[in-house]
């Protein structure tokens, strides 16, 4: 079965330092991977995709099909970056989500 | 411009009775989708409808829940008989496309479902 799963509810990162959020996926085809955050109060957004090999906000992710995993990165946390973050497949135009990460940056 | 709006934004009803949620989507877009978050966990996939291609109905956890979309405008989840474990927040997005384009998912808001 295609699922999503992201290991961690909850990441406490200090200010400066690096982040990862992991995300590892299940899927039998090739794997179109996204992105997803959830400030507070707000709509949750889409943040990259891997196709577009962006860099959003100073996050990358990179797919790699070995290891089944499209962990988000950023070298040096900021305080704005506290968010929900959600990993994502398409799957025959069905997004499915994982459950979720909290990402939280100490002063 | 205008995003993706849906009422109520609170909905609270008594076990056993129906609810409808709504959705407007974004002007154009031609793809709309449905999803159930319940606390603590991820999104649901409920129900996607492309253009006026047959809805895919394969998210629908039971069939007391069942939505309908007017062409490519407006979108009604509706709920049947409600339970408690039907409370949640339940999401709408479009996107301008299908096939391709999904991950450029547009979101509404949500509506919170409480079934007391």
């Amino acid at each position: 079965a295609q699922r999503v799963t992201q290991p961690e509810k909850l990441l406490s990162v200090f200010k400066g330092a690096p982040v990862e959020l992991k995300c590892n996926y299940s899927y039998s085809g090739s794997p179109e991977l996204f992105w997803y955050v959830q400030y507070s109060r707000q709509r949750l957004q889409l943040l990259l995709r891997h196709i577009s090999r962006e860099s959003i906000k100073g996050f990358t992710a990179d797919l790699n099909k070995g290891e089944t995993s499209f962990h988000l990165k950023k070298p040096f946390a900021q305080e704005e970056d506290s968010a929900m973050y959600y990993c994502a497949l398409n799957r025959d135009d069905k997004i499915i989500f994982g459950k979720g990460t909290r990402l939280h940056i100490l002063p | 411009g205008a995003g993706v709006s849906q009422s109520p934004s609170n909905k609270v009803t008594e076990k056993g009775k129906d609810v409808e949620l709504r959705c407007d989507p974004i002007s154009g877009h031609t793809a709309l989708y449905w999803y159930r978050q319940r606390l603590g966990q991820g999104l649901e996939f409920l129900i996607y409808f492309q253009g006026n291609s047959a809805p895919d109905k394969s998210g629908l956890p039971s069939d007391r829940f069942s939505a309908e979309r007017t062409g490519e405008s407006v979108s009604t989840l509706t709920i049947q008989r409600t339970q408690q474990e039907d409370s949640a927040v339940y999401l709408c997005a479009s996107s301008p496309h299908g096939l391709g384009a999904a991950g450029e998912q547009y979101f509404g808001p949500g509506t919170r479902l409480t079934v007391t």
